[in-house]
């Protein structure tokens, strides 16, 4: 079974500051990586996937994270945030082969400050 | 195109009560699932429906059922609620389990008291 850790339940930062977000996951096959963000009252949406190919892989609001294997990351980035980005981010795993059901993160609280 | 909608928004109920949570997406999506979202605990799956016709269960499936009435829509039923329910619940839909992403619909906040 896959499983997912993101390191950082709350992550403050100033405006214009760039940020990184960081999920980590264990999973014994291979493996497609999503990143949602939940802004305040609202449902999940999709930022950006990886399912094969390039490494780093880039998504919408200027946001964009790298799958590294050996590491067994998917780290989310971004060089300059916005207030508006202040909303919940989940990171979530799904192991091929299996049930293709998700694993969701327990979340990230990122914060920007004026 | 709606994506997927959740009723109702908001629900408070008492300990013992029933009620149904409706979803339903116009996405054509063969995929749909239930989760429950509660504070440091992100999202837990409740049930899913692989396929129109085929239900089960997910992470957390205690205290609920689920039916899948239609490729479009697909409920989820407290028969008997507890203080220990009360918690944001999402619908979601996908194309297919796996590779494709997940829509997730507005949310219902439910309370039992």
């Amino acid at each position: 079974a896959q499983s997912v850790t993101q390191l950082d339940s709350q992550v403050p930062v100033f405006e214009e500051a760039p940020v990184e977000l960081r999920c980590n996951y264990s999973s014994s096959v291979s493996v497609y990586l999503f990143w949602y963000v939940q802004y305040p009252n609202q449902g999940l949406q999709l930022l950006l996937k990886y399912l094969s190919g390039s490494t780093l892989v880039k998504g919408i609001n200027g946001f964009e994270a790298e799958f590294n294997k050996s590491q067994t990351s998917f780290h989310l980035r971004k060089p300059s945030v916005h207030i508006s980005d202040t909303a919940e981010y989940f990171c979530a795993v799904t192991a091929s082969g299996g049930s293709y059901i998700p694993t969701f993160g327990r979340g990230t609280s990122l914060i920007v400050h004026p | 195109n709606a994506g997927v909608t959740q009723t109702p928004k908001f629900q408070v109920l008492k300990t013992g009560q029933s009620m149904t949570l409706q979803c339903a997406q116009d996405m054509n999506h063969n995929s749909m699932y239930w989760y429950r979202q509660d504070p440091g605990m992100g999202l837990r799956l409740i049930y899913y429906s692989a396929s129109e016709g085929t239900t089960d269960k997910g992470e957390v499936p205690n205290g609920y059922n689920v039916s899948r009435l239609n490729k479009r829509e697909f409920s989820l039923r407290l028969e008997s609620a507890a203080p220990s329910q009360t918690s944001v619940y999402f619908c979601a839909s996908s194309k297919l389990a796996g590779v494709h992403e997940q829509y997730f619909g507005p949310g219902t906040r439910l309370t039992v008291t």
